[in-house]
């Protein structure tokens, strides 16, 4: 255990459906990042916050929408997907969003398939 | 731009040798260097990071890393594998200038044979 929770596992979703990643973590970390993970693709970083704010958008579609509504709390709305987003999707913290190399926490992560 | 990568998609080792998984990275300022691993259903998982200091870095599991400058490169490497240390391998790289993003590599697969 990491300290860092998400859910659901596992998720199967229509392209015309809404869903929701939760991410939950227990070590009083202020910064909390959403990363794709593919097969054979590096890690992409999507999303990063830091004390509740957005300092971090690497050109995600719109139909992925982050919401972060305190520290410990960090949500991924989705909407209208394709098949290609079809992922591993990882969450993390670390202490703060700084120019430090602080090692960041990973969550299981929420296997996602987008029919 | 930072970059990261990992040549090799798999690498199989047998139990008891040593075991090497290849990194190179490309940043502009200090690199800050990660590995990471990935079990089964599990996230990634801290292993080692260099700074600065020693170019041997070593982290959990008997795992140590090298630093090499001028091949800008920063292998990991166990002298005596187990099967329990077959997972997924990532290496990681930050700019120390500055940069507030960590760029991951693409992940090398391990396999340990008994």
């Amino acid at each position: 255990e990491t300290g860092v929770t998400q859910t659901p596992r596992h998720l199967v979703m229509g392209m015309t459906n809404k869903k929701s990643l939760k991410c939950e973590q227990h070590l009083g970390h202020n910064a909390m990042y959403w990363y794709k993970q593919s097969a054979k693709k590096p890690l992409e970083l999507m999303f990063v916050y830091n004390f509740k704010e957005q300092t971090e958008n690497n050109s995600v579609p719109s139909r992925f929408s982050p919401e972060c509504p305190n520290s410990s709390h960090l949500f991924l709305h989705l909407h209208t997907l394709q098949p290609e987003d079809s992922a591993l999707y990882l969450c993390a913290s670390s202490p703060r969003d700084t120019s430090e190399p602080e090692t960041q926490y990973f969550g299981p992560g929420t296997r996602l398939l987008v029919l | 731009a930072q970059s990261v990568a990992q040549p090799e998609d798999q690498v199989n080792v047998a139990e008891g040798n040593p075991l090497t998984v290849k990194c190179t990275y490309s940043v502009s300022g200090n690199p800050y260097l990660f590995w990471y691993v990935q079990y089964p259903n599990r996230g990634l998982q801290f292993l080692l990071k260099y700074i600065t200091g020693d170019n041997l870095v070593k982290g959990s599991y008997g795992f140590e890393a090298e630093f090499n400058k001028s091949q800008t490169s920063f292998h990991l490497k166990k002298p005596s594998a187990l099967v329990s240390d077959s997972a997924l391998y990532f290496c990681a790289v930050r700019d120390g200038s500055g940069g507030f993003k960590t760029i991951f590599g693409a992940g090398t697969r391990l396999f340990v044979k008994a």
